[in-house]
């Protein structure tokens, strides 16, 4: 059975700390994707990767970056929070780029 | 904008009725998905609809594209309360997926 795993479902920080989000997927799937989630706005694209070590912006890639080291695993790093990046953020991987994409169960961070 | 939009916004419904969910778009689409996303299950592929093709069935859902009026709808067939979820249109405008802000589903007892 497909399986997309998120590290935390919730997650508290404080404005300027350093956040980690993990997604790790077993289908060996090429390409990964981060998105947030807002209330009234949907999936707003983050990053995407389609290779190990190959990263894209997507829509809204400000505050963030990235990190595919390996196939499996696709990180998101916020550098510094800050509370405008409150949100659910979702994690999900595909066979490619416009193929049905797999989601994790999300994780919701709040920033204070 | 290239984003599809969802219409209506919300839907309440007595259960054992049939509802039904529309998207619209602006762009050429190579393929239109919809999403499902619930509190318990995140969300979960429910179809895929290519642009060569007008109808789609899976189970109780069938879902219709009319690529000369850049729209697709959605119908849920004798809806169950298991059916309330959040439902979301997805198109493959360039190999990316751009999403609708999605149609919140109620099924009332």
């Amino acid at each position: 059975d497909v399986k997309v795993t998120q590290s935390s479902r919730y997650l508290v920080k404080r404005t300027g700390e350093k956040v980690f989000l993990e997604c790790v997927q077993d289908m060996d799937h090429e390409n990964m994707f981060w998105y947030r989630q807002d209330p009234g706005l949907g999936l707003r694209l983050i990053y995407f990767s389609y290779d190990v070590k190959m990263k894209e912006k997507g829509d809204i890639p400000e505050g963030y970056s990235v990190s595919r080291e390996k196939k499996e695993r696709f990180s998101l790093i916020l550098e510094s929070a800050s509370t405008n990046q409150t949100s659910m953020y979702l994690c999900a991987s595909s066979p490619t780029g416009a193929d049905t994409q797999y989601f994790g169960p999300g994780t919701r961070l709040t920033v204070l | 904008s290239q984003q599809g939009e969802e219409d209506p916004q919300a839907l309440s419904i007595q259960e054992g009725e049939n509802a039904t969910m529309n998207c619209s778009y602006k762009t050429s689409i190579n393929n239109l998905q919809w999403y499902r996303q619930n509190s318990g299950r995140g969300l979960v592929h429910l179809i895929l609809i290519r642009s060569n093709e007008r109808e789609k069935h899976s189970g109780r859902l069938r879902v219709t594209l009319d690529t000369s009026k850049k729209s697709s709808s959605l119908l849920i067939t004798a809806s169950r309360a298991a059916d309330t979820a959040s439902y979301f249109c997805a198109l493959d405008s360039n190999y990316q997926l751009i999403w609708g802000a999605g149609t919140k589903l109620i099924i009332k007892p």
